[in-house]
Parts: structure tokens; sequence; C-alpha cells
């Protein structure tokens, strides 16, 4: 059974540059969600897409955005890039989202900014 | 505003010894709860997941526990291993669909 995969592993962007990130959640799961870790802020939630509706939304600027496909796979955009969004970004899957499922992680993209 | 914290925030032992780490909610509302292990720069495993009609689970050496009355809950690795070395991270499920970290116990064993 397939995993989380989450595309690309690494990438370098220049600050005021915008970058798209790539999840794959496990065959049938429908939930995706997004997290952000850094080493100040530990694991925050961006928010989390079920059925390609953004059912809920962490405490994050309009900069960050996401959807999700009919195949439930989903992306999500930061735009103008800053510095202090370098970062491990992970994603999530879930059966649904909703309470007594548990959570996969992917293995995460490793966002540099400079 | 949920605020999980975990202690030790660090905590190295000697190969063999059995050990707790602990977890705790400000909001005790929690409905489940999951402990994940990271390694240096990957992503996360969950390790257990204790659903909202248990107060315990249990895999091989690992066992978790969950006081909701409290907003309490504790990992307790027997017989640790220099593979057990790692980041533990518990996470708390409220009535939203998303988890609460907490902000880590970084376990070291010594051979």
């Amino acid at each position: 059974k397939a995993g989380v995969t989450q595309t690309p592993r690494y990438l370098i962007k220049t600050r005021g540059q915008q970058v798209t990130l790539s999840c794959s959640p496990i065959s049938g799961h429908r939930s995706v969600s997004w997290y952000q870790q850094t080493p100040g802020q530990g694991l925050q939630f961006l928010f989390e897409y079920f059925s390609e509706t953004q059912r809920n939304k962490g405490n994050f600027p309009g900069r960050f955005s996401g959807r999700q496909f009919s195949n439930s796979r989903s992306e999500m955009n930061v735009s103008t890039l800053e510095l202090g969004d370098s970062a491990l970004y992970l994603c999530a899957s879930s059966t649904t989202g909703r309470h007594d499922y548990g959570y996969t992680f992917g293995s995460g993209t490793r966002l540099t900014v400079v | 505003k949920q605020e999980v914290t975990q202690i030790p925030a660090a905590l190295s032992v000697p190969e063999g010894e059995n050990l707790v780490l602990n977890c705790s909610f400000t909001d005790s509302a929690i409905y489940n709860l999951q402990w994940f292990r990271q390694d240096p720069g990957k992503g996360l495993t969950s390790l257990l997941l204790i659903q909202s009609s248990q107060r315990e689970q249990t895999s091989g050496r690992l066992n978790a526990s969950l006081d909701k009355s409290s907003g309490r809950s504790t990992l307790y690795i027997a017989a640790s291993q220099p593979g057990d070395s790692a980041t533990y991270l518990c996470a708390g499920q409220t009535g939203a669909n998303n988890l609460f970290f907490g902000t880590g116990t970084r376990l070291t064993v010594i051979p």
C-alpha cells in the first residue's frame, strides 16, 4: 500500500517568487491536511481539504493557499515568498479527517527561501 | 487556543532503560491523541493512536495512555534501543479537522 507522496522533496526559491507543492494521499483517503514545521514555531496547521472543499484553515496569511482535485491529490501554493517561509511542509492524509481515523504523513517538502 | 507541552524537551538514556514521555494540553476537550516519531529531516511516523473511546494503546515496546479529565498523555518506551533515538511528538485532535502538536521530546539512546 503506497503511502503519502509529496513532491518535490527539496526546493530553493528566491524571495518574491511563488511555489507550488504537491501531495498525493493514500488511495481511498479523501482528507488532506497541510502543516508547516519550523524550528521556532514547531508544527502548525495550514489547511485541510475534503472532497475538493477547504473545511478548515489555520492562522496563516492569504499568501498561503491550496486546492484539492477530484482524485484527492492536493497542492498548496505560496505566493510572494518571504525568508520566513523557509520550512518543512508536511502533508497528511486521512480517511475522512474526522475523529478516530488518525493521520498518515508524507516525508515532506523542504523549502528554502533565499 | 490549544497549547500542547511536552516534557522533557530532551532526554538522554543508556540502552535498555525504560522511559516515559509526557504531553499535556491546555484544553482537555480532545477527542483523540496520536503519537509520532520524527527522524532528523524526515516526515512523521505514526506510532500509536488513542481513539476517543479508548484510554490507552500498546504496540510492541510502546504504550500510550490518555487521561482526558486532566488533558495529559504519556508514552512509555520499554527496554530502549539506539534505534529509538528520534524526536517524539504528541498531537491531539479537537472539534476541528486538524491536529495540535506538542513541542516534541528529543530522545537519545546511548549504546
